[in-house]
């Protein structure tokens, strides 16, 4: 299982973009990027995944480059409600069972 | 469609004491797993199940076991708790292994 490694903690401000960063360098093949994030007292919440390139949604964009050895997830305009927890996590693959590690996610804070 | 439900919310045990916890997803979702979150830490797989029946042991499984009789329950017991294992336990299902939907938690304190 491919290891993550992304900041522990990030400060911002309202209004700001806000990327995270997120190295792994074991990606395998068949493996894919997914993005979590926590609010506290609550349990983590999906918010993007993806294989390759850029994707997006209503909440975030993710871009993988063509090596795949690292992925960013791009916040537009935070608010003070993204103040959250977020963790990037590679895997499993859809062939085999998995142990999946969550990591301890980049802490981040946005300020007025 | 309630999504994925815990019971109970919060719980107290003395150390030796026995408990169930009980995990239910209305999705019809074949995968569903047991995690814990210590304070300030990121989430550990405790156990998982691929489908009605099977269960496996993830990154912490001692001093746990579960059980997966129905498709949409999965069961997290303690049999003898110990302070150790004072922590907030999420359980979630997923269609495919790499999107997750998670319950609301049920924080345990063992004395």
């Amino acid at each position: 299982l491919a290891k993550t490694t992304q900041p522990i903690s990030m400060d911002s401000y309202e209004g700001q973009e806000v990327n995270i960063t997120c190295s792994h360098n074991n990606i395998a093949t068949n493996d894919y990027i997914t993005w979590y994030q926590q609010f506290p007292s609550q349990g983590p919440r999906f918010i993007i995944q993806g294989y390759k390139t850029k994707v997006t949604n209503e909440v975030a964009s993710l871009f993988i480059p063509a090596d795949r050895k690292s992925s960013t997830l791009s916040l537009p305009r935070v608010s003070l409600s993204d103040t959250a927890v977020y963790y990037c996590l590679v895997g499993p693959s859809r062939s085999s069972a998995s142990k999946i590690i969550f990591g301890s996610g980049t802490r981040l804070s946005i300020r007025p | 469609n309630a999504g994925v439900t815990q019971t109970p919310k919060f719980r107290v045990l003395k150390t030796g004491q026995s408990m169930t916890l009980l995990c239910a997803q209305d999705m019809n979702h074949e995968y569903m797993y047991w995690y814990r979150q210590d304070p300030g830490m990121g989430l550990r797989l405790i156990h998982y199940s691929v489908g009605e029946g099977t269960t496996a042991k993830g990154e912490v499984p001692d001093g746990y076991n579960v059980s997966r009789l129905k498709k949409q329950n999965f069961l997290l017991g303690l049999e003898s708790a110990a302070p150790s294992q004072t922590s907030v336990y999420f359980c979630a299902s997923s269609y495919t292994q790499e999107t997750q939907y998670f319950g609301p938690g049920t924080r345990l304190l063992v004395l």
